[in-house]
């Protein structure tokens, strides 16, 4: 199974701050990673897929990066509403595994 | 309006048996694979397992490889669950999501449901 390494596991940051989460595949996975946003006691919302590419609807304060191994998701300007746990997850094969999680606070 | 609503959780026995529904809406439903995501209290995703547009092929997480089986009725827009041999780690909110794929090999979660949580325990 293809083990995904978040971190970090959680982080505090200001309003306006840039908030960068990488993670990390066990094997090459090409660019087949997507990130999630779970707000407390809601269904997780897709926001980036393959590695780079926004979900429609999706705020372009949001991006991510990487292929093979190593990925980057990157939040340029933090809002309160963004305010959530972020999850990778990788499709490059079975079984689907996801990150372990960050939650993002506010300082 | 495009969306997916789960139901039949709720409180079973360990060794118990239940099943899981999702209703899909405002989408063409068997155009898309659909999963089914589980997350425990407090702890992280966890995919359960996928079935194919036609519901010829089906796919699980060894977790639950033998012991869940999931389906799907094209007619009805619908999804199921059908979950046996309950024990207390299946215990987690159940989300169904759709799958989708520009050109990857599997899926991704590009829909997800409010889900519906299976509490195992006597």
């Amino acid at each position: 199974d293809i083990q995904l390494t978040q971190s970090p596991s959680s982080l505090s940051a200001s309003l306006g701050d840039r908030v960068t989460i990488t993670c990390q595949a066990s094997q090459d996975i090409n660019n087949y990673l997507n990130w999630y946003q779970q707000k407390p006691g809601k269904a997780p919302k897709l926001l980036i897929y393959d590695a780079s590419n926004l979900e429609r609807g999706v705020p372009s304060r949001f991006s991510g990066s990487g292929f093979g191994t190593d990925f980057t998701f990157t939040i340029s300007s933090l809002q309160p509403e963004d305010i959530a746990t972020y999850y990778c997850q990788h499709y490059d094969n079975l079984p689907l595994t996801f990150g372990g999680g960050t939650k993002v606070e506010i300082k | 309006e495009v969306q997916v609503l789960e139901s039949g959780g709720g409180l079973i026995q360990p060794g118990g048996s239940l099943r899981l529904s999702c209703a899909a809406s405002g989408f063409t439903f068997s155009n898309y694979a659909m999963c089914w995501v589980r997350q425990a209290p407090g702890k992280g995703l966890e995919w359960v397992s996928t079935i194919s547009r036609s519901g010829d092929d089906t796919y699980y997480a060894d977790s639950v490889k033998g012991r869940f089986t999931v389906s799907r009725d094209n007619s009805k827009n619908m999804l199921y669950l059908q979950m046996s041999s309950l024990w207390a780690d299946d215990t987690a909110v159940y989300y169904c999501a759709r799958g989708y794929s520009h050109y990857g090999p599997y899926w991704y979660f590009d829909l997800w449901g409010r889900g519906t949580l299976v509490t195992v325990s006597s």
